[in-house]
C-alpha cells in the first residue's frame, strides 16, 4: 500500500498571508505517462470534500488561482498565495496511482 | 448540475449488513469517462476509499474491505449501491458517494455527494 503523510497537521493562518502544506508518499506517484497521480481536496465545515488540484498541479474548474499545486515523485506541495477566511477547512492529499489512499489531513484555521 | 444523493439506514446493528444507495441526477451513470465510488470517513479520522463501480458492473475494491463489500448499479434508476456485511463499530462513519473521472489527464474524484453518517450500534 502507498502511505501518505502530510505536514503540518495543524496550520493557523493569517488572512492575506501565504500558506503551504506538504504531502509525501511512500512510493513515487509518477506514472509512466508523465503524470503524477496526486490530488488535493479540501473539506470545509459542514460540506463534502471538494477537488482543488488534480494530477499534482492542475487546478479544478472554479478553484481560485490563489491555490497552486507542485511537486513530483514522492513530494508535493499545496500553496495558498493569500489565505482568505473562506479557506478554513481540512486539506487532504490523495494518491491515485495504486487504488486510492488519503493523507491524514491538515487543519487550516484562522489565527 | 450533478447531484449525488445518498439514502439508506442511518443505524445498523453489529454483525448486520450496511446498505446504501447513491442516486445520480444531472448526469448519466452510463457516461463512459466516469466510474462511481464510495468513500467513508470515521469520526476524527481521515478519508478511506471503499471501492468503485462502472456502469457495466465492473468493480474495484479496497483490499482491506474487499471480503465484506459488494457494489451494484441500476442503470434504469441511475443509481449505484453499496453493501458492507458483518459490520462492527469500526464501520461507523460518514459515507460519501462520488464520481471518479477517468478521462485522459484526469483520474480524480471530481464530484461528491453530501455524505451520510451511518452508526453501527445495538
Amino acid at each position: 500500500d502507498i502511505l501518505m503523510t502530510q505536514s503540518p497537521l495543524s496550520l493557523p493562518v493569517t488572512p492575506g498571508e501565504p500558506a503551504s502544506i506538504s504531502c509525501r508518499s511512500s512510493q513515487s506517484l509518477l506514472h509512466s505517462n508523465g503524470d503524477n497521480y496526486l490530488n488535493w481536496y479540501v473539506k470545509k465545515p459542514g460540506q463534502s470534500p471538494q477537488l482543488l488540484i488534480y494530477l499534482g498541479s492542475n487546478r479544478a474548474p472554479g478553484v481560485p488561482d490563489r491555490f497552486s499545486g507542485s511537486g513530483s515523485g514522492t513530494y508535493f506541495t499545496l500553496k495558498i498565495s493569500r489565505v482568505e477566511a473562506e479557506d478554513v477547512g481540512i486539506y487532504y492529499c490523495m494518491q491515485a496511482l495504486q487504488i486510492f489512499t488519503f493523507g491524514p489531513g491538515t487543519k487550516v484555521d484562522i489565527k | 448540475q450533478l447531484q449525488l444523493q445518498v439514502s439508506g439506514p442511518r443505524l445498523v446493528k453489529p454483525s448486520e449488513t450496511l446498505s446504501l444507495i447513491c442516486t445520480i441526477s444531472g448526469d448519466s451513470i452510463r457516461t463512459s469517462i466516469y466510474y462511481w465510488g464510495w468513500i467513508r470517513q470515521p469520526p476524527e479520522k481521515s478519508l478511506e476509499w471503499i471501492g468503485n463501480i462502472y456502469h457495466s458492473g465492473s468493480t474495484h475494491f479496497n483490499p482491506s474491505l474487499e471480503s465484506r463489500v459488494a457494489m451494484s448499479v441500476d442503470t434504469s434508476k441511475n443509481q449505484f449501491s453499496l453493501t458492507l456485511s458483518s459490520v462492527t463499530a469500526a464501520d461507523t462513519a460518514v459515507y460519501y458517494c462520488a464520481r471518479l473521472n477517468i478521462d485522459i489527464s484526469h483520474y480524480h474524484f471530481d464530484q461528491w455527494g453530501q455524505g451520510t453518517l451511518v452508526t453501527v450500534s445495538s
